[in-house]
């Protein structure tokens, strides 16, 4: 299969400790986007990257949130000190050109359960 | 401030009967729209973009700037149309390097009975 990848697909944890989430895109796919997503709602953008620049970042990803992508391939997603607030459905998706309108293919997703 | 909304969280209908998801959006710009598709225990899927004016699996969308609409269309719902469909916008304030990120509504789940 050479759609994106997250892992890991489920992550139980408790409140207080750190999560850390893994995205590989599609192969020489520029763009990677981070979304979150919880119950009845639609993804809500968190982040972005072309090559290993973050270029935007959400009003949502407070200072326990940090996002990386150090060789523009896979990224990785840090929630620290996570509260039951952060359960949610964690989406990555890339998108192979610069121009943000191109189609973004999204991964499974990862879902985390804050106890 | 922009969005887009979905007014119907559920719908459902018999198969053989057309079918409408609305979409409503609020943008200052000229948009680019979306409608992504996300069947039982699978990922989310470009269904259409309005750009390409295309017709995928029988469903068709139409930009209507003065209503600010993007409804999602079929004649005739198939059983396995059954998913949930979210329209997306995509504020293109300038090709190459405009924001990335896309602005979801919150989703219509689309039950198709036999």
């Amino acid at each position: 299969d050479t759609g994106v990848s997250q892992d890991p697909r489920h992550k139980i944890t408790k409140r207080g400790q750190n999560v850390t989430f893994r995205c590989d895109p599609i192969s020489e796919h520029n763009r990677l986007y981070w979304y979150r997503q919880t119950l009845g709602q639609g993804p809500e953008f968190l982040t972005y990257f072309q090559n290993e620049a973050q270029l935007e970042k959400s009003r949502l990803l407070s200072d326990r949130f940090s996002a990386e992508r150090p060789k523009g391939s896979f990224s990785t997603l840090e929630i620290q000190r996570t509260e039951q607030g952060d359960s949610a459905m964690y989406l990555c998706a890339s998108s192979p050109a610069p121009q943000g309108t191109d189609t973004q293919y999204f991964g499974p997703g990862t879902r985390l359960t804050v106890l | 401030a922009q969005r887009v909304t979905q007014p119907e969280k559920l719908l459902s209908v018999f198969k053989g009967a057309p079918v409408e998801l609305k979409c409503n959006y609020s943008y200052s710009g000229s948009p680019e729209l979306f409608w992504y598709v996300q069947y039982s225990r699978q990922r989310l899927q470009l269904l259409l973009r309005h750009i390409s004016r295309e017709s995928i699996k029988g469903f068709t969308a139409d930009l209507n700037k003065g209503e600010t609409s993007f409804h999602l269309k079929k004649p005739f719902a198939q059983e396995e149309d059954s998913a949930m469909y979210y329209c997306a916008l995509f504020p293109a304030m300038n090709y190459g390097g405009s924001q990335g990120n896309l602005i979801f509504g919150k989703g219509t789940k689309l039950s198709v009975k036999p």
